[in-house]
């Protein structure tokens, strides 16, 4: 059982529309990151959220925090092409000494 | 920037070669990871390290070993490659005090 739970786990859409990413546990955590992963290359860091009902913008990406702290969104505007790729979110957990990684959702934005 | 670089992209090796994979990060960081990555198990932590010649066992340590001899580098050893080693390797580095990790490009492992 994954500590971090993320849905869906493929997202295959269309450019131009709108889409959201889950990443769930019933644990609860300090901090909790979102990274996207290209094929053949590593994890790259998009946000850090640390306070229970936070909302970071990055551009189109919107990132929310549960009020518990014990889930996240992503939500992406008018998904792109370069929007493909994989996403995982990556948690500290209050009582734990590691970041723990869910297992990633796969993004295809079509043109 | 923290730059962090793995010795080889895509490496070929033979059930029973010792295999070396190598990770150097230019940002001085204590904390540096090894991950694998396979399909539908996501990143699995093998060894951690938070100082020079110190290591930590992850959640798979079995078939692997580490050394860290100098501050930017670890690397991660496979004594006999075995085919369920075939996987992505991706290293990982992480500042004092934060959570955030910073990932090399990874090291695609075919074991034959």
């Amino acid at each position: 059982t994954q500590l971090l739970e993320q849905s869906p786990q493929f997202l295959s859409i269309q450019e131009g529309e709108n889409l959201t990413v889950y990443c769930n546990s019933s644990s609860v955590f300090s901090s909790l990151q979102w990274y996207r992963q290209e094929p053949g290359e590593g994890p790259v860091l998009l946000v850090t959220v640390v306070t229970g009902g936070e909302v970071k913008k990055l551009k189109r990406l919107t990132f929310q925090f549960g009020d518990a702290r014990k889930d996240s969104s992503l939500h992406i505007t008018a998904a792109q092409p370069g929007d493909t790729g994989l996403y995982l979110c990556a948690g500290k957990e209050t009582s734990g000494s590691r970041l723990t990684f869910g297992e990633g959702t796969q993004l295809t934005v079509n043109p | 920037d923290v730059k962090v670089t793995q010795s080889s992209r895509y490496l070929v090796k033979r059930t029973g070669e010792k295999v070396f994979l190598e990770c150097v990060q230019d940002m001085d960081h204590e904390n540096m990871f090894w991950y694998r990555q396979d399909p539908g198990l996501g990143l699995r932590l093998i060894y951690f390290s938070y100082d020079v010649k110190m290591k930590e066992k992850g959640d798979i340590p079995e078939g692997y070993s580490v050394s860290r001899e100098k501050k930017e580098r670890f690397s991660l050893i496979l004594e006999s490659a075995s085919t369920n080693q075939t996987s992505m390797y991706l290293c990982a580095t992480r500042a004092p005090g934060l959570w955030e990790q910073y990932f090399g490009p990874g090291t695609r492992l075919t074991v034959t």
